[in-house]
């Protein structure tokens, strides 16, 4: 299994700013994924984390928006840039990890812009 | 592309019921399907594993079934708890050589005391 420590947990933010997010593993991991789950929908990727090269971003997402940084095998951060109300959402990081590779979550942090 | 559905998109039932939530999914193909648990406002616990080729799994009050040919999982959950509230997702990870996992729009259950 995997444990992931994710924070901030929550935060309210002004429009126009950047927020960090960050993810500690206890054990080393390949790749992390971060997701983000709008209100009242389920979860979207927005980008896979990975090591030593640049993350790989789906669909919709562009690296100057949601920039990331994966500067060892346990640790990655998010950040949301240039914040709009949209971007009220709740961001998640995941990893893969034991027998199955069972997918594995933070705890989620859940940010409101103003 | 792989589409995941689930229904009922929400549930009530008083506690003491058993219950099954339902996934389908659009392409057979897959490696896995994973079922999770949410609160409200917080991150995913995984609940159960089914690889593509098990039947079901089993955890406690939980019960897993697998159909890839129909393009079908459920959740059974055997005498409901207030504590069991929460929502449900499944996450299907296909095998057309990617990694990622496409989630299900969720079972949103409540469970009266």
């Amino acid at each position: 299994s995997a444990v992931i420590s994710q924070k901030p947990s929550r935060d309210i933010c002004q429009r126009g700013t950047s927020l960090t997010i960050q993810c500690q593993v206890d054990s080393q991991v390949t790749m992390m994924f971060w997701y983000r789950q709008q209100p009242g929908q389920s979860l979207t990727l927005i980008a896979t984390a990975n090591q030593g090269s640049e993350a790989t971003y789906e669909s919709g997402f562009v690296i100057d928006k949601f920039p990331i940084s994966r500067p060892n095998l346990t640790f990655s951060t998010l950040t949301v840039s240039n914040m709009s109300p949209e971007d009220s959402s709740i961001y998640l990081c995941s990893v893969r990890a034991g027998a199955g590779e069972k997918l594995f979550f933070g705890s989620g942090t859940q940010l409101s812009v103003l | 592309k792989q589409e995941v559905t689930q229904i009922p998109a929400a549930l009530s039932v008083p506690e003491g019921e058993n219950l099954v939530l339902n996934c389908s999914f659009t392409d057979s193909a897959i490696y896995n399907l994973q079922w999770f648990r949410q609160d409200p406002g917080k991150g995913l616990t995984s609940l159960l594993l089914i690889q593509s080729s098990q039947r079901e799994q089993t955890s406690g009050r939980l019960n897993a079934s697998l159909d890839k040919s129909s393009g079908r999982s459920t959740l059974y959950i055997a005498a409901s708890q207030p504590g069991d509230s929460a929502t449900y997702l499944c996450a299907v990870r296909s095998t057309s050589g990617t990694y990622k996992y496409i989630f299900g729009t969720g079972t949103r259950l409540k469970v009266l005391a």
